[in-house]
């Protein structure tokens, strides 16, 4: 198994510009998330999904969309970069939801530069 | 808001010896606490998880130890080992919404 797949490894944007991190998995994994990783802070959640064509919000979704039409696929959307939108994108994957279990997959991330 | 932190950025440890990593959480209504292990350049990997319920639970060379009355939640590493050295991650989970910490980083001296 190639586990949680990302794509581009490296992005820079320019502000204003659109583009879509791709996310993979072929765990056959229900749960599927997004994370970005700022310098100095934890991850924090980004958009989730709990199953294809679910998806839902999580602590800051704003600027950002998602779609889950398949269960292994789950892209980011970035509307319109702005420069606070520079950091490192994490997509992960797991069984069931962060209730139970715990145990999230995690990509190696895609380093975003928004100039 | 609800947060979860740690007490300390850094950590420096003695190969061999024993490591405690510390995280203070405000969340009373999680359903599980998650230790994650970051490695330089690389995405986070699951160590171990503890239930709300629960106050300990070991793996192999790890213990949490959860402590509800204070709000804290700890990592222990036996022997610890040059691979170890990474940032570690305390966080909190209930329904399908996950939490992390701001992260320790741990040092490994030969």
């Amino acid at each position: 198994n190639a586990g949680v797949t990302q794509t581009p490894k490296f992005q820079v944007l320019k502000t204003g510009q659109s583009m879509t991190l791709q996310c993979a998995q072929d765990m056959n994994h229900e749960y599927m998330s997004w994370y970005r990783q700022d310098p100095g802070m934890g991850l924090r959640l980004i958009h989730y999904s709990v199953g294809a064509g679910i998806t839902d919000q999580g602590e800051v979704p704003n600027g950002y969309n998602v779609s889950r039409s398949t269960t292994e696929d789950f892209p980011l959307r970035l509307l319109s970069a702005a420069p606070s939108q520079t950091s490192v994108y994490f997509c992960a994957s797991s069984y069931s939801g962060g209730g139970a279990p715990n145990e999230q997959f995690f990509g190696p991330g895609t380093r975003l530069t928004v100039l | 808001g609800e947060s979860v932190g740690l007490h300390l950025p850094t950590l420096s440890v003695q190969e061999g010896d024993n490591s405690i990593i510390n995280c203070a959480y405000s969340n009373s209504a999680s359903d599980y606490f998650i230790w994650y292990k970051q490695e330089s350049g690389k995405g986070p990997q699951f160590i171990i998880d503890i239930r709300s319920n629960m106050d300990k639970r070991q793996g192999q060379r790890v213990t949490v130890l959860l402590n509800k009355t204070v709000k804290h939640l700890s990592l222990q590493i036996a022997a610890t080992q040059p691979g170890d050295s990474a940032v570690y991650f305390c966080a909190q989970s209930g329904g399908n919404d996950m939490r992390f910490g701001a992260g320790t980083r741990l040092t490994v001296k030969p």
